[in-house]
């Protein structure tokens, strides 16, 4: 089945460590986003990237970083910079940046 | 600077009723426009799309929407509704620029009483 998926379903983090969010497509899609979802707010973009080894800063990139080492992956770390992590954290995928973009399932993040 | 605005935070109808959701964008040029559903804890499933063409636009689970400029809408509608389609319907619009950035509403929760 093609498709996009993030892991884990659920993270929980303590003050002052990053974790790592996992999303992986095997659509061959060379564009990969991540957004951050609010209660009433929508969804903000914090980082995507259109090819390998490139990635730019979206709306609200401060205290995430991101790679993409390879075409499947673009994990997302939350780093201890961000005072106000708790939120859902969806991940999406286009075949080039014009394109529809589709969207995993999701991270639901929290903090102890 | 591009926005979508989602008037209706919450809509509740009876099962078996019409829906409309109502969506305006602030564009200066020809958007591309989606329209986005979300169960919860789910991620986003796309429920249809204009990019041009025929103003009226089919999509997936019986929605509809049509485009039209001069209002500047977007609205998504369904003749008859049924108890699954209560979720949280996004509609977004992409922005103008050298990459493919997804503007949002806020969203519009949809209830569905028996």
């Amino acid at each position: 089945d093609g498709g996009i998926t993030q892991s884990p379903k659920y993270l929980f983090r303590k003050e002052g460590q990053n974790v790592t969010l996992s999303c992986e497509q095997n659509l061959n899609h060379d564009a990969m986003y991540w957004y951050r979802q609010d209660p009433g707010q929508g969804l903000r973009l914090i980082y995507y990237s259109q090819i390998v080894n490139d990635f730019q800063k979206g709306d609200i990139a401060e205290g995430y970083s991101v790679s993409r080492e390879k075409k499947e992956s673009f994990p997302l770390t939350v780093t201890s910079a961000q005072k106000n992590p708790t939120a859902f954290y969806l991940c999406a995928s286009s075949l080039l940046t014009k394109e529809t973009q589709y969207f995993g399932p999701g991270t639901r993040l929290l903090v102890l | 600077a591009q926005s979508v605005t989602q008037p209706d935070i919450h809509i509740t109808v009876s099962e078996g009723a019409s829906l409309e959701l109502r969506c305006n964008y602030s564009y200066g040029a020809t958007p591309y426009l989606f329209w986005y559903v979300q169960s919860p804890g789910q991620g986003l499933q796309l429920l249809l799309k204009y990019f041009s063409g025929d103003t009226l636009v089919q999509g997936i689970k019986g929605f509809e929407a049509e485009f039209k400029r001069s209002q500047s809408s977007f609205n998504l509608r369904k003749p008859s509704v049924h108890w699954s389609d209560a979720a949280e319907y996004f509609c977004a619009v992409v922005r103008s620029g050298g990459y493919n950035k997804l503007i949002f509403g806020a969203g519009t929760r949809l209830a569905v009483h028996p």
